[in-house]
């Protein structure tokens, strides 16, 4: 299985700061990842597939780049409504994994 | 705009089988693959496994020999079965259509299932 590493597993920031998730592969693969955003209770919601296309209807102050082994998801000026936990996916081989996550709290 | 909704029973007895199904409204279940992923309470998210509208089927191997995946598109409905269950299969089932790039683009409001002893 391809084992992914999310980092860091917390961080807190204020609004309006520039924040970046980092997520690992254990191995290649290629564009196909995804990042995911969950609030308390609630389902995932996609953010980014691709490695860096943005799902319609997210705001564009949401951004993914990488390939290969080292991904990174940044948000570029931080909104209330952004305090969540963050998630990646690897999609290039089964078993689909995820990441263990990233919880953003406000500082 | 898809729309997933799961349903089936919130407890089930250690070592009988878990039954859920996940109804998808606001377009057909034909053409797409589809997924149940499950989060135990407070930890992350793990693939259980997707079926293709025509059946076809992929499974987690962690889970492979007890978990079985069934459509129905008369009913737009996707199935998941779980045998055997232990308190470990205690989470939150979420059901989800997969993208193009084996994303998962739309989420099922998610069930919360207990294992009890």
């Amino acid at each position: 299985d391809i084992q992914m590493t999310q980092s860091p597993s917390s961080v807190s920031a204020s609004l309006g700061d520039r924040v970046t998730f980092t997520c690992r592969a254990s191995q290649g693969i290629g564009s196909w990842l995804a990042w995911y955003q969950q609030k308390p209770g609630k389902a995932p919601k996609l953010l980014i597939y691709g490695a860096s296309s943005l799902q319609s209807g997210v705001p564009s102050r949401f951004s993914g780049s990488g390939s290969g082994t080292e991904f990174t998801l940044t948000i570029s000026s931080l909104q209330p409504e952004d305090f969540a936990t963050y998630y990646c996916q690897q999609a290039n081989s089964f078993p689909l994994t995820f990441g263990q996550g990233t919880r953003l709290e406000i500082k | 705009q898809v729309h997933l909704q799961e349903s089936g029973p919130g407890l089930v007895k250690s070592s009988e089988t878990l039954s859920l199904s996940c109804t998808v409204s606001g377009g057909s279940i034909s053409s797409h693959y589809w997924s149940w992923i499950r989060q135990p309470p407070g930890k992350g998210l793990e693939w259980i496994g997707y079926i293709y509208y025509s059946g076809s089927t992929n499974y987690n191997p962690s889970l492979k020999s007890r978990v079985t995946i069934s459509v129905d598109t008369s009913k737009n409905q996707f199935s998941l079965k779980l045998s055997s269950v232990t308190a470990a299969d205690t989470a939150v089932y979420y059901c989800a259509k997969v993208g193009a790039i084996r994303e998962f683009d739309y989420w099922g409001q998610g069930t919360l299932v207990t294992v009890s002893s």
